[in-house]
């Protein structure tokens, strides 16, 4: 039940192309909904994120849209660039368990110029 | 403002050796985070420090595995004796909060490559 699982395991996107990862949960105890970006050898840096009382969050090229029905959220890159090439990971809160956040496993984005 | 800040970067040693984790989190960061990220996976959770105390270490595996926050500062994550399976990045992190009720935004450090021979 504290299982994020995240979709597609990897992802390649034409420079200019629109990238969508999507992760689903099932515990309705999480209360925010973060996603990291990871660069080799680096360690995540958080990207953007939303609350579940909110569909839609969007910051420059990056929009989440959440559904809380369903238990899912995705991530939406706009005209995505190979800067953006990157292991994306989407992650949620527990608002019980001391704010632990679960992480999906992880999508590998590559954008070809 | 220097960023969470981890050591060695780098680390192989051979199995049953102890090895052990340096973390020196963002000044002014109370709460601090381990985590183990094995290849092709995202973070997992070890132990959350709230100042010197220990909020949350149910994942971490006990009779191997120990950490410390001397001070409520630095972190210091042990392994003693590793096996094969501690192969992975281990990222520390550290953030402002305190309540779990307000959202505080988790820096991540680059992590140390630990390779278990």
């Amino acid at each position: 039940q504290q299982q994020v699982k995240q979709s597609p395991q990897s992802l390649i996107v034409q420079k200019g192309g629109i990238s969508i990862i999507n992760c689903a949960y099932e515990n309705t105890a999480f209360d925010y909904f973060p996603w990291y970006q990871q660069f080799p050898g680096k360690g995540p840096a958080l990207l953007i994120a939303i609350r579940p009382d909110v569909s839609e969050k969007k910051e420059g090229r990056f929009t989440i849209s959440f559904n809380k029905s369903a238990k899912q959220f995705s991530l939406h890159i706009m005209d995505s660039q190979p800067g953006d090439s990157a292991t994306y990971f989407c992650a949620a809160r527990s608002g019980t368990s001391y704010g632990k956040l679960t992480f999906g496993q992880g999508t590998i984005l590559t954008v070809h110029p | 403002e220097a960023g969470v800040v981890q050591s060695p970067r780098y680390k192989i040693i051979e199995k049953k050796q102890p090895v052990a984790f340096w973390c020196n989190p963002i000044s002014g960061h109370n709460t601090l985070y381990w985590y183990r990220q094995n290849l092709g996976q995202g973070p997992e959770l070890l132990i959350r420090y709230e100042n010197e105390e220990a909020v949350d270490d149910s994942q971490l595996p006990k009779d191997r595995f120990s950490a410390e926050r001397l001070k409520g500062v630095d972190s210091t994550l042990k392994i003693q004796p590793a096996e094969l399976g501690d192969s992975a990045v281990y990222l520390c992190a550290s953030s402002l909060g305190r309540d779990p009720g307000n959202y505080n935004e988790q820096f991540f450090g680059p992590g140390t490559r630990l390779t278990v021979l």
